[in-house]
């Protein structure tokens, strides 16, 4: 049975701090690894992640994939309140594309 | 706004009716999934199709639920005799199936079941 496990699970951090969320998994047949960001409302795509080692960057957040760890990062430097939200790691199956969601990182940013 | 519409937004119904969920995906798009959300969990897969073809069904999560995509082009989720334990957030995503796994996602139907 595939395997998601984020965390920490939830996080309070100070607008300016830098988080690391974490995302360990088993999955048969891995193919990619895709990161979304859902506040109240559905999920909006961040990152997808399909070599070891390449990090993928959109302004203040960055990622990257260990295949060999079966593990992945997702970085916020200078965190901002709308940054509050939570964060879903989901690895996917090679030829369905079915991704298989963790339970999320809830972050939330005090001013 | 990704694009992805579904409809209705919520959904209050009493237990033993049916529902039935609507979905519009981003009109290139062939790949179509549903999921269902509750409080504290990701969304956990149900079906997807491809086109009109439902390539996984073994995930619903019973003979009450199902799914159809006539003319590949919108979807629609039901289930039949509802019960208590079926109030979550029903997701639907579309992608293209040429070697891309994002997803984007509607805004869900919120059902509650009394």
């Amino acid at each position: 049975e595939d395997k998601v496990v984020q965390s920490p699970l939830s996080l309070v951090v100070h607008e300016g701090d830098t988080v690391t969320l974490n995302c360990s998994y088993e999955v048969t047949n891995f193919r990619s690894l895709l990161w979304y960001k859902q506040e109240k409302k559905a999920p909006t795509f961040l990152f997808m992640l399909t070599s070891s080692g390449i990090e993928k960057k959109s302004g203040r957040l960055s990622s990257i994939l260990d295949k060999k760890e079966l593990s992945s990062i997702l970085n916020i430097t200078a965190t901002q309140t709308g940054d509050s939200a939570i964060y879903l790691c989901a690895p996917s199956h090679g030829g369905s594309y079915i991704p298989t969601f963790g339970r999320g990182t809830s972050l939330i940013v005090h001013p | 706004d990704t694009g992805v519409s579904q409809d209705p937004r919520h959904k209050i119904t009493k237990r033993g009716q049916n529902v039935t969920f609507r979905c519009d995906p981003i009109s290139e798009h062939n790949r179509l999934y549903w999921y269902r959300q509750t409080l504290g969990q990701g969304p956990e897969f149900l079906t997807y199709f491809q086109n009109e073809a439902q390539l996984e069904k073994s995930r619903l999560l019973s003979d009450r639920f199902s799914a159809e995509r006539p003319k590949g082009s919108f979807s629609t989720l039901e289930i039949q005799r509802t019960e208590q334990g079926d109030s979550a957030m029903y997701l639907c995503a579309s992608s293209l199936s040429s070697g891309t796994d994002t997803q984007y996602f509607g805004p869900g139907t919120r059902l509650t079941v009394l």
